[in-house]
């Protein structure tokens, strides 16, 4: 159990575009969502916290009006980013924190999305 | 914000050894988390030990959180071992979960 997907798993696009990556809680419901992004050899760095329904809480230094979050259900999160430039080209990894976790704040890991931008 | 430091930052075994990894960090938790990333990328949960000590196979972790540090026991190493190791802890409150640089492990044949 308590399985996250991503998807797309790899998504190449050109300089300018917006890209929308979808993560899923498959077999729970999740009232909080995280987005990380990781660089090479780098460690995941935080950018936004999203819960159910509300507007997602982002870290210092992610501009939220190009790293668009929507949590729109229980089990749904999309990060869109607008006119993605090179410097862009990650690797966002999304996780989810199930409702009834019983106290434990355990987080599920989804398999990323590697974003390259032309 | 809560600082996750992971020593040692690299570390290269010949298999059959056994190694020691540690996570300190700067406040307390309420939760922290034994990750291994695989080369695709996935991140694998090997434990969930805001507190004590646990058993998975060849893999332990104890966590002393009074003292702000957990320990992972990799023994009887393999090269399918190889990969970062993350330690990741969730603050007070239970709003963010903060990773450590890592650990990148490679074992030898």
């Amino acid at each position: 159990g308590a399985v996250v997907s991503q998807h797309p798993s790899w998504v190449i696009c050109k300089s300018g575009t917006s890209v929308k990556i979808e993560c899923r809680s498959l077999d729970f419901q999740a009232t909080t969502m995280f987005w990380y992004r990781q660089f090479p050899k780098q460690s995941l760095m935080l950018m936004a916290t999203s819960n159910e329904g509300s507007k997602a809480t982002y870290e210092q230094g992610v501009e939220k009006d190009k790293f668009l979050i929507n949590h729109a259900s229980l089990t749904l999160s999309t990060l869109t980013v607008t006119s993605a430039h090179p410097e862009d080209s990650s690797f966002y990894i999304c996780s989810a924190r199930p409702q009834t976790s019983g106290g434990s704040y355990t987080q599920y890991f989804g398999p990323g999305t590697r974003l390259t931008v032309l | 914000g809560i600082q996750v430091e992971q020593s040692p930052p690299d570390l290269i075994l010949q298999e059959g050894a056994n190694s020691t990894l540690r996570c300190n960090f700067s406040d307390s938790v309420n939760n922290l988390q034994w990750f291994h990333q695989n080369p695709w990328g996935q991140l694998i949960n090997l434990f969930y030990i805001p507190s004590g000590t646990k058993q998975n196979g060849r893999l332990s972790a104890t966590t002393v959180a009074t003292e702000r540090y957990s320990l992972l026991y990799i023994s009887s190493s393999q090269t399918t071992d190889s990969g970062v190791y993350f330690c990741a802890v969730t603050n007070t409150g239970g709003f963010k979960t903060i990773f450590g640089a890592g650990t990148r492990l490679f074992v030898k044949a």
